[in-house]
C-alpha cells in the first residue's frame, strides 16, 4: 500500500490478556518506530528498528512489552498480561532515511486504539 | 531530563482569526524542532526548524525557532474549520527518538 498500515484499528481486551499489534511499513523503508499516546499526553517513544541492526528498546516501559520485526518489514508489538494503564493509541511510523532524529521523514500509521478493561 | 512544553493546551477561535501556538523545549544535544498536525490519530509533518530566526512558511502556516530562548511558535493566519486538529511539536536530538509535547488542540468554529 501507499502508507503505513496498522492493524487492528481498535482492540478491546481484558486485563491480564496478551495482545499483538501489527505494523506494515511503507515498502523500502528501513527504519521503523513504535510510539504510544495515552489520553491527554504526547507521543511517547517505545522502540526503533533500523535494518538488521539491534533495535533500540530504550523506550519500552516494562518487560511486558516486546517487539519484533521480521524480514526487515512487518513489525509486531506484543504486550503481555495487559494492565489498564496500557490503554492508549499505539502508533507506528516508518522512514527511508537511516539517520537518527530525522523527524521530517517519518510517516505515521493511523494507530491502534487499545482499551484494557 | 528532556522536555517539551506546549501552550495553550487548547484553543477555540472563529474562522478567519489568526492563532499562535507556543512550544518551549529543553533537549540535550538539540538538532531540530518539528511541528506536526494530528487529525484523528496519525500525525503529519508540517515543519522542521534547525536555525534561529529563519521563518518556514507553507500557505497560511508559518513557524520560527529561537534557539537562545529555546522556543518555537507556529502561526496560522485566516484560520479555516479544516485547521481544527491537535498540533504537537517535538524536539530532536542525536538519538533516534523524538520528544513530543502534549500538543495544542485547536478548534476553529464557523
Amino acid at each position: 500500500g501507499a502508507g503505513v498500515s496498522q492493524s487492528p484499528s481498535n482492540k478491546v481486551t481484558e486485563k491480564g490478556k496478551d495482545v499483538e499489534l501489527r505494523c506494515d511499513p511503507i515498502s523500502g523503508h528501513t527504519a521503523l518506530y513504535w510510539y504510544r499516546q495515552s489520553l491527554g499526553q504526547g507521543l511517547e517513544f517505545l522502540i526503533y528498528f533500523q535494518g538488521n541492526s539491534a533495535p533500540d528498546k530504550s523506550g519500552l516501559p516494562s518487560d511486558r512489552f516486546s517487539a519484533e520485526r521480521t524480514g526487515g518489514s512487518v513489525s509486531t508489538l506484543t504486550i503481555q498480561r495487559t494492565q489498564q494503564e496500557d490503554s492508549a493509541v499505539y502508533l507506528c511510523a516508518s522512514s527511508l532515511v537511516q539517520y537518527p532524529g530525522q523527524g521530517e521523514k517519518l510517516f505515521f500509521g493511523s494507530g491502534t486504539q487499545l482499551s484494557v478493561l | 531530563e528532556d522536555k517539551v512544553v506546549q501552550s495553550p493546551l487548547s484553543l477555540v477561535v472563529h474562522e478567519g482569526d489568526t492563532v499562535t501556538l507556543n512550544c518551549s523545549y529543553e533537549v540535550t544535544n538539540f538538532r531540530s524542532l518539528l511541528w506536526y498536525k494530528q487529525e484523528k490519530k496519525a500525525p503529519t509533518f508540517l515543519f522542521m526548524l534547525t536555525s534561529s530566526g529563519i521563518e518556514k512558511k507553507s500557505g497560511r502556516l508559518s513557524s520560527i525557532l529561537d534557539k537562545k530562548e529555546l522556543f518555537s511558535i507556529l502561526n496560522i493566519t485566516a484560520t479555516q474549520t479544516g485547521d481544527s486538529a491537535v498540533y504537537p511539536c517535538a524536539g530532536s536530538n542525536s538519538g533516534y527518538a523524538l520528544n513530543f509535547g502534549k500538543g495544542t488542540s485547536l478548534l476553529v468554529t464557523p
